[in-house]
């Protein structure tokens, strides 16, 4: 069975611009999860999609966004990139909502220069 | 707020018990959970234990809860080069993993 996977694995982008970052969850599985994991912060948690609806989503500017498509995929993105921006984007799903055994991809590595 | 501590960094020889320790502060925490990080990786989950559970052992991997304390470590046995990463604890009351409160991670280092 196929893991939680996320593309790009490594993207370079200049202040400003806009990044897309994808990931495919656990067949299955309805919940997505969105956490950015920044040097030096931790783990903090982005956004939650399930069934293609925005269930929650964390202490982060609108300028991070996302959607679910119907497949369960997942995308994130974000706009008028910062340097602060510059962190390992993972994403992870649930069987279910409101479960909390999460299985998380391998990340995307977002660089912003 | 809710807080997960974790020690930095631990040494430890190959073949020795590693034993990683975590503390968290909420108190209606009902699942506590053991995250790996490989180098360039995801997290891997690891082991998770229930609140109303002590201890639960899964092959080299030896969970303990100390509710009173809230305290809890993870014991790996027989400690091996693979073990090196990064190990996160983290804690949920349940309801869905955006409400996971992670540790700032341990680094595991294995001198031979």
């Amino acid at each position: 069975e196929a893991g939680v996977t996320q593309s790009p694995t490594h993207l370079i982008k200049t202040r400003g611009q806009q990044a897309t970052l994808r990931c495919s969850p656990i067949s299955g599985h309805t919940s997505v999860y969105w956490y950015q994991q920044a040097l030096g912060l931790g783990l903090q948690f982005l956004l939650w999609y399930d069934e293609g609806e925005e269930r929650n989503r964390g202490n982060f500017p609108p300028r991070f966004s996302g959607r679910q498509f119907p497949n369960y995929s997942s995308e994130l993105n974000v706009n008028a990139l910062e340097l602060e921006d510059s962190a390992l984007y993972l994403c992870a799903s649930t069987p279910f909502l409101g479960d909390t055994e999460a299985f998380f991809g391998q990340g995307t590595r977002l660089t912003v220069v | 707020g809710e807080d997960v501590e974790q020690s930095l960094f631990l040494s430890v020889r190959e073949g020795d018990s590693s034993v990683i320790n975590c503390t968290y502060t909420d108190s209606s925490s009902t699942y506590l959970y053991w995250y790996k990080q490989e180098p360039g990786a995801g997290l891997q989950l690891l082991t998770y234990i229930f609140s109303n559970m002590d201890m639960k052992q899964d092959q080299r991997l030896t969970v303990l809860l100390n509710k009173k304390d809230k305290h809890l470590s993870l014991r790996i046995a027989d400690t091996q080069t693979g073990d090196s990463a990064i190990y996160f604890c983290a804690e949920s009351m349940g309801g869905g993993a955006d409400g996971l409160t992670f540790g700032k991670g341990t680094h595991l280092i294995i001198q031979p």
